[in-house]
């Protein structure tokens, strides 16, 4: 069964510190990892990442995949307390429609 | 630009009444669209997804199904709510048959007594 695992399922930092969120998968005939970031109600798309060792960089947030050891990695830098959110990961098939979801990891920033 | 709406917001409904949640899309054609539960502090679980007008998949076996109508309309429906139905129900929409990227719209909060 295709799974995605989270973690750490919770984290709280200071502001300013760096973060980094990890999420491994096993997906059969493995297509893409997406990113997406939730504060109170809808995700948010952040990242789809289909090739590893490419970083996809938007701000402070970065991203990065490993094929090779079936996982992604999502740095945030300099947090801000408007970064608090959970953040998910998913992943899809070859020619499958639907996404399979982590847990989630709930950050929390601290002033 | 493409948007998605939901309605309503929040429901609060007692054990054993009908459901009926709505979602639609605007400024695309022939979206993939997909309902998702979230259950507290839960990732989300993908109930079902439809390809085009009158097609739809089933992902978990439940009490609820789902309709479209429309192109750009989906619907969720339950005939009796059950306490256990109690979620965030996510809908969502992607562009083409691959359906790379999914984009959210803002959710029904239900509440099931």
């Amino acid at each position: 069964e295709d799974k995605v695992v989270q973690s750490p399922l919770s984290l709280v930092v200071h502001e300013g510190d760096t973060v980094t969120l990890n999420c491994s998968y096993e997906v059969t005939n493995f297509r893409s990892l997406l990113w997406y970031k939730q504060e109170k109600k809808a995700p948010t798309f952040l990242f789809m990442l289909t090739s590893s060792g490419i970083e996809k960089k938007s701000g402070r947030l970065s991203s990065i995949l490993d094929k090779k050891e079936l996982f992604s990695i999502l740095n945030i830098t300099a947090t801000q307390t408007g970064d608090s959110a959970v953040y998910l990961c998913a992943a899809r098939g070859q020619g499958a429609q639907k996404l399979v979801f982590g847990q989630g990891t709930r950050l929390t920033i601290n002033p | 630009s493409q948007t998605i709406h939901q309605w309503p917001a929040t429901l609060v409904q007692p054990v054993g009444s009908p459901l009926s949640l709505e979602c639609t899309v605007e400024g695309t054609s022939n979206p993939n669209l997909y309902w998702y539960r979230q259950a507290a502090g839960r990732g989300l679980q993908l109930l079902f997804y439809s390809v085009g007008i009158g097609q739809i998949s089933s992902e978990v076996p439940q009490n609820l199904s789902a309709s479209r109508p429309q192109d750009r309309q989906f619907i969720l429906s339950s005939k009796k709510l059950l306490l256990s139905d109690s979620g965030f129900y996510l809908c969502a929409w992607s562009q083409d048959v691959v359906g790379e990227t999914q984009y959210f719209g803002p959710g029904t909060r239900l509440l099931v007594l």
